[in-house]
């Protein structure tokens, strides 16, 4: 157990549709990212938030988009959903400043699957 | 960050070491070498990290090479439990989570 919880586990959404992912970090962190991965494949990183402001982006479109809240929980919002969106969906928390290296402890993944 | 290059498969059987490889030829002097494994329906998990010098923790031991260019995981007693997908990362400092992943190696431990 990592501390950092996802929810819900598993979603089915329709094409075209919007969605809401939601990750609870570990007490303490202030440094959250967000991956996708597909079936078969690495995770990819998608942003990272840090102190709610979003702190790096890999190769995603704008309707992937992210909250950092106070309490430093996160969201990972995806509009216009696409077949190709079904994927795990991980979530990942830190402590300490994006500047430093540290470890990474990951959530157990939201599984979307688009129809 | 540096591209890494791992074997698609490997087995080990019961209680030996598994020896991961990881081949990381363009790693450049301020990037760490960085394991994770993902066991199936998990997420990943951090093992350990290095930089040049031999790293060992109550998972495994990093070895990297005087040259920096590989590397290799050391799980000394493998169990079953130890079956999982292993990534190599390389990362500079200052990349927060942000973490490249490639494919892999799938380790299966067998009786």
């Amino acid at each position: 157990e990592t501390g950092v919880t996802q929810s819900p586990t598993h979603l089915i959404k329709t094409r075209g549709q919007q969605v809401t992912l939601r990750c609870s970090s570990q007490s303490g962190h202030n440094t959250v990212s967000w991956y996708q991965q597909a079936l078969g494949q690495g995770p990819q990183f998608i942003f990272q938030y840090y102190r709610e402001e979003e702190n790096g982006r890999g190769n995603f479109p704008p309707r992937f988009s992210g909250l950092q809240f106070p309490n430093y929980s996160s969201e990972l919002n995806v509009n216009a959903l696409e077949l190709d969106d079904s994927a795990l969906y991980l979530c990942a928390s830190s402590w300490g400043h994006p500047g430093e290296n540290t470890e990474a402890f990951f959530g157990q993944g939201t599984r979307l699957t688009v129809v | 960050d540096a591209k890494t290059t791992q074997p698609t498969s490997m087995d080990c059987a019961e209680g030996r070491a598994a020896n991961l490889p990881c081949n990381h030829s363009t790693i450049s002097g301020n990037e760490y070498v960085y394991w994770y494994r993902q066991i199936h329906s998990q997420g990943p998990q951090y093992i350990i990290h290095g930089l040049k010098n031999n790293e060992t923790n109550e998972m495994a031991s990093l070895i990297i090479t005087e040259d920096r260019k590989s590397s290799t995981l050391i799980l000394p007693h493998a169990t079953l439990r130890d079956t999982a997908v292993y990534y190599c990362i390389v990362r500079v400092k200052g990349g927060g989570n942000k973490l490249t992943f490639g494919t892999g190696t799938q380790l299966k431990v067998e009786l």
